[in-house]
C-alpha cells in the first residue's frame, strides 16, 4: 500500500512566524504535491515537484517555497505565515511510470493567528 | 488554462435515492479524468477514465466519461449515511507530469 505522510495533522502558528509542512511518501514516486484546500474552492495547486530538486509553481505560489532535497520528501515552508494561510494543506504523489492516480496525504490543518 | 466544473455544488438526499454527479473540463491533450470521494481527511480514489463511453463500476458507484462532450458523471446507487462525502473530480493533461487540475468538488450529503 502506497503510504503519504505528513508531519502534523493539525498546527497553530502566529502570524509572522515561518512554518514547515513535511511530506514523506515510501514508494518510490517521482511526482510530489503541495495542495491547500479551502471550503468552496476545492483543491489548489500550490507547487509540485517530478524530481529531486526540481520544482514547478502551481496555480497559488505566491507566500509559499518548497523544498525536494530527497525523491521521498517534499517541504513546504510558509516564509511568514499569514492569516490568509490558515487552510488545511494536502500532500500528494505519483509515479511517472504508469497513468496512475495521485495518493494523499491524511493533511495538516494549519491556523493562523 | 485547464478548468473543471463540478454541478451540482452540493445534494442533499435520502437513503436509498439515486444520485447523478456532473464533472464538464476544458483541458489541453486530455489524459484521463479522476474521480475522488473525501470524507472527513484526504481524497481517495475512485475511478480514472481515459476512453470515452466504456462505464467503470465499483459496487453502487459508477462513472463515464464522454471525451466529445467534456464531461463526466458518477451515479450512485441506493445512496447510504456512508456516502455522505464531498466528491471531487480532476483532470490530468499528457504534458503536466501527472499534474491534475481539480474541481471544487460536490458535497453530498445522505439522510437516513
Amino acid at each position: 500500500d502506497v503510504k503519504v505522510t505528513q508531519s502534523s495533522r493539525y498546527l497553530v502558528k502566529r502570524t509572522g512566524e515561518k512554518v514547515f509542512l513535511e511530506c514523506v511518501q515510501d514508494m518510490d514516486h517521482e511526482n510530489m504535491f503541495w495542495y491547500r484546500q479551502d471550503p468552496g474552492l476545492g483543491l489548489r495547486l500550490i507547487y509540485f515537484s517530478y524530481d529531486v530538486k526540481m520544482k514547478e509553481k502551481g496555480d497559488i505560489p505566491e507566500g509559499y517555497s518548497v523544498s525536494r532535497e530527497k525523491k521521498e520528501r517534499f517541504s513546504l515552508i510558509l516564509e511568514s505565515a499569514s492569516t490568509n494561510q490558515t487552510s488545511m494543506y494536502l500532500c500528494a504523489s505519483s509515479p511517472n511510470w504508469a497513468q496512475e492516480t495521485q495518493y494523499f496525504g491524511p493533511g495538516t490543518r494549519l491556523l493562523v493567528l | 488554462e485547464d478548468k473543471v466544473v463540478q454541478s451540482p455544488l452540493s445534494l442533499v438526499v435520502h437513503e436509498g435515492d439515486t444520485v447523478t454527479l456532473n464533472c464538464s473540463y476544458e483541458v489541453t491533450n486530455f489524459r484521463s479524468l479522476l474521480w475522488y470521494k473525501q470524507e472527513k481527511k484526504a481524497p481517495t480514489f475512485l475511478f480514472m477514465l481515459t476512453s470515452s463511453g466504456i462505464e467503470k463500476k465499483s459496487g453502487r458507484l459508477s462513472s463515464i466519461l464522454d471525451k466529445k462532450e467534456l464531461f463526466s458523471i458518477l451515479n450512485i446507487t441506493a445512496t447510504q449515511t456512508g456516502d455522505s462525502a464531498v466528491y471531487l473530480c480532476a483532470v490530468e493533461a499528457r504534458s503536466s507530469a501527472g499534474k491534475s487540475t481539480f474541481g471544487d468538488g460536490t458535497t453530498l450529503t445522505v439522510k437516513p
